[in-house]
């Protein structure tokens, strides 16, 4: 068990619509990552939160958006939803800061998102 | 730009047997090395990870992995596997820019037979 939380664990939605995944962090950590594993193939990141702002982000068009809370929770929002979003999504923390090392991201469980 | 190369999609071994996992990187500046293991409709878990120091890293469950700078190779290693270590296994290479990010392979499918 890593401490970190997702919901829901499973979703689906129509393509089109839009969707608001949930993570919460481990205790003590302040940075959040999300990524996104299609079926058959490694997790991709998709973008990273500190301090409540993204600063850094993958491969991903502008539909996909986050935030973070003062808590370190966060969110994964996806509007205009296609076919191709179905897949696991999963929310990983860590602890960062500009002049300490953080090498370890810790994975929740995931959400598993049917697009139809 | 970094990549990742899991060489291997699917490797089936007997209960009790020896089993590699190969991993390749590519990268153009130094990285960090990571073995993470997916159970099915799970998330992943750590199992070991290269930051400095020693080649040889020993993990969680019986797993190591050593670390081959001239072959940018981390492959995973376990002497004896048991019925419990079916699972996906992932390999990461992690590059600290201002931002902490992951790159990960496609992942090698281990099924341990009885």
């Amino acid at each position: 068990e890593t401490g970190v939380t997702q919901s829901p664990t499973h979703l689906i939605k129509t393509r089109g619509q839009q969707v608001t995944l949930r993570c919460s962090s481990q205790s003590g950590h302040n940075t959040v990552s999300w990524y996104q594993q299609a079926l058959g193939q490694g997790p991709q990141f998709i973008f990273q939160y500190y301090r409540e702002e993204e600063n850094g982000r993958g491969n991903f068009p502008p539909r996909f958006s986050g935030l973070q809370f003062p808590n370190y929770s966060s969110e994964l929002n996806v509007n205009a939803l296609e076919l191709d979003d179905s897949a696991l999504y999963l929310c990983a923390s860590s602890q960062f800061a500009p002049l300490v090392r953080s090498e370890t991201q810790y994975f929740g469980p995931g959400t598993r998102l049917l697009v139809l | 730009a970094q990549s990742v190369t899991q060489l291997d999609s699917q490797v089936p071994v007997f209960e009790e047997a020896p089993v590699e996992l190969r991993c390749n990187y590519s990268s153009s500046v130094s990285v960090y090395l990571f073995w993470y293991v997916q159970y099915p409709n799970q998330g992943l878990q750590l199992l070991l990870k290269y930051l400095s120091g020693s080649t040889l890293v020993k993990g969680i469950n019986g797993f190591e992995a050593e670390f081959n700078k001239s072959q940018t190779s981390f492959h995973l290693r376990k002497p004896s596997v048991h019925i419990s270590d079916t699972a996906e296994y992932f390999c990461a290479v992690s590059v600290l820019y201002n931002f902490n990010k992951f790159y990960f392979g496609s992942g090698t499918k281990l099924n341990v037979k009885p």
